[in-house]
């Protein structure tokens, strides 16, 4: 799998949007981006994932530039709920494959 | 979303004991589970991908004999670590993927083990 490349840590304030930037320069055409969150001595949670079309759900959206090597979650409104490390993850979408977890961001919202 | 739950949360246990931790996922059926660890201040960690019906798959560097993984079941995956070290104490964490097109991989809530 492709390897990612965060930000180690961001701050962004309440009500805000956040911008998690990633990188993936080395992306397969097969492979998607996917993005979890992990609060503090939680298990990750699910944000959100897109091969190369922006994608948006009740919790975030994902921007995926054309060419595919970079992406941005943005969490359109920051709480102070959203403080959490942020994981990036390339991966080719089947049930046979891995995820691997990079070094993520941690995203401090400060009321 | 999908729910996948740990048990026990926490648990605290002397040097050369063994311990097993359950993964279950209880709305949905996987074929294929994933065990992490993770130790302080430090990101996930893949050990192993589980299976149903076949054996671990483990990661490069992972003893396969002291992690021993069983998946029985569609719902069940279990994780035990024999004869646990104080350098085994660390916090492991499940996944359980979804199966059809869109793949999810749901995390339980994890596992604090302590070796004292």
């Amino acid at each position: 799998d492709a390897k990612t490349t965060q930000p180690p840590s961001m701050d962004c304030a309440e009500g805000r949007a956040a911008n998690l930037p990633c990188n993936h320069s080395t992306i397969s055409g097969n492979e998607y981006v996917y993005w979890y969150r992990q609060i503090h001595s939680q298990g990750p949670q699910y944000i959100i994932h897109g091969l190369k079309n922006n994608e948006t759900n009740e919790m975030a959206s994902l921007i995926i530039t054309e060419d595919r090597k970079s992406s941005t979650l943005i969490l359109p409104h920051a709480t102070l709920r959203d403080t959490a490390v942020y994981y990036c993850i390339v991966r080719v979408a089947g049930t046979g494959n891995q995820f691997y977890f990079g070094t993520g961001t941690s995203l401090t919202v400060i009321p | 979303g999908a729910v996948v739950s740990q048990h026990p949360s926490w648990v605290i246990c002397k040097s050369g004991t063994s311990v097993k931790i359950e993964c279950r996922s209880l709305d949905f059926q996987a074929t294929t589970m994933f065990w992490y660890r993770q130790f302080p201040k430090q990101s996930l960690m893949l050990m192993a991908t589980s299976n149903e019906g076949s054996k671990a798959t483990y990661e490069q560097g992972v003893e396969k004999d002291k992690f021993l993984i069983n998946h029985a079941s569609l719902t069940l995956s279990t994780l035990t670590v024999t004869s646990a070290h104080p350098e085994d104490s660390s916090f492991y964490i499940c996944s359980a993927l979804t199966s059809g097109r869109l793949n999810e991989q749901f995390f339980g809530p994890g596992t604090r083990l302590t070796v004292l």
